[in-house]
């Protein structure tokens, strides 16, 4: 099965910072993976699809790249609301398969 | 607007069973790709099950066996009936709805597992 490993596990940062979250799989996945952020008590919320499209009304400081085993999170522009923790996921369609990261903690410093 | 609300949570002794609801609104939950995601208390998020709109499920192998995902056309609601529960099952459980990816979540039902 395919594994996802984010990097790093937790990030201290400061308002206006560019942050960056990477997530590699274990092997060469298509590029139908997401992005999440999680803020406490209170479900995921859809950032990024398909790798770099960005879901409707997520500002445009999130983006997101990559292929094959290596895929970015970038936050341009650190905000207050942006503290959170941070997960990718990938869907395997043969056979049907849903992976997650671990997690990226993006702490205040 | 589309919404998804779970249901059924508790606390239930070890071996126990336990029936999830995700009521739908704004959405048909048997037209689209639904899914369970769990998330224990401190950890990341889990997969557990999906339902297609063909009707076709998927588990995790850590609930294969145990669990089952259905849905109710007419009440348009998601279930996960979930038998034989362990201490590891203890966790919030999302109902996800897969659009572009997982677009629309519940806000969660809590179950415990513990004697």
């Amino acid at each position: 099965a395919i594994q996802l490993t984010q990097s790093p596990s937790s990030l201290s940062a400061v308002v206006g910072d560019k942050v960056t979250i990477t997530c590699r799989a274990s092997q060469a996945i298509t590029s139908v993976l997401a992005w999440y952020q999680q803020k406490p008590g209170k479900p995921p919320t859809l950032l990024i699809y398909d790798a770099s499209a960005l879901e409707t009304g997520v500002p445009s400081r999130f983006s997101g790249s990559g292929s094959g085993t290596q895929f970015t999170l970038t936050i341009s522009s650190l905000q207050p609301e942006d503290f959170a923790t941070y997960y990718c996921q990938h869907f395997n369609r043969h056979p049907p398969l849903y992976t997650f990261g671990q997690g990226t903690k993006l702490e205040t410093k | 607007e589309v919404q998804l609300v779970e249901s059924g949570g508790g606390l239930v002794q070890p071996g126990g069973s336990l029936r999830l609801s995700c009521a739908a609104s704004g959405l048909t939950v048997t037209n689209n790709y639904m899914s369970w995601v769990r998330q224990a208390p401190g950890k990341g998020l889990e997969w557990v099950s999906a339902m297609f709109n063909d009707g076709s499920t998927y588990y995790a192998d850590s609930v294969k066996g145990r669990f089952t995902i259905s849905g109710h056309k007419s009440k348009n609601t998601l279930y996960l009936d979930m038998n034989s529960l362990r201490h590891e099952d203890t966790a919030v459980y999302y109902c996800a709805s897969q659009g572009r990816a997982f677009d629309i979540w519940g806000q969660g039902t809590t179950v415990g597992v513990s004697s």
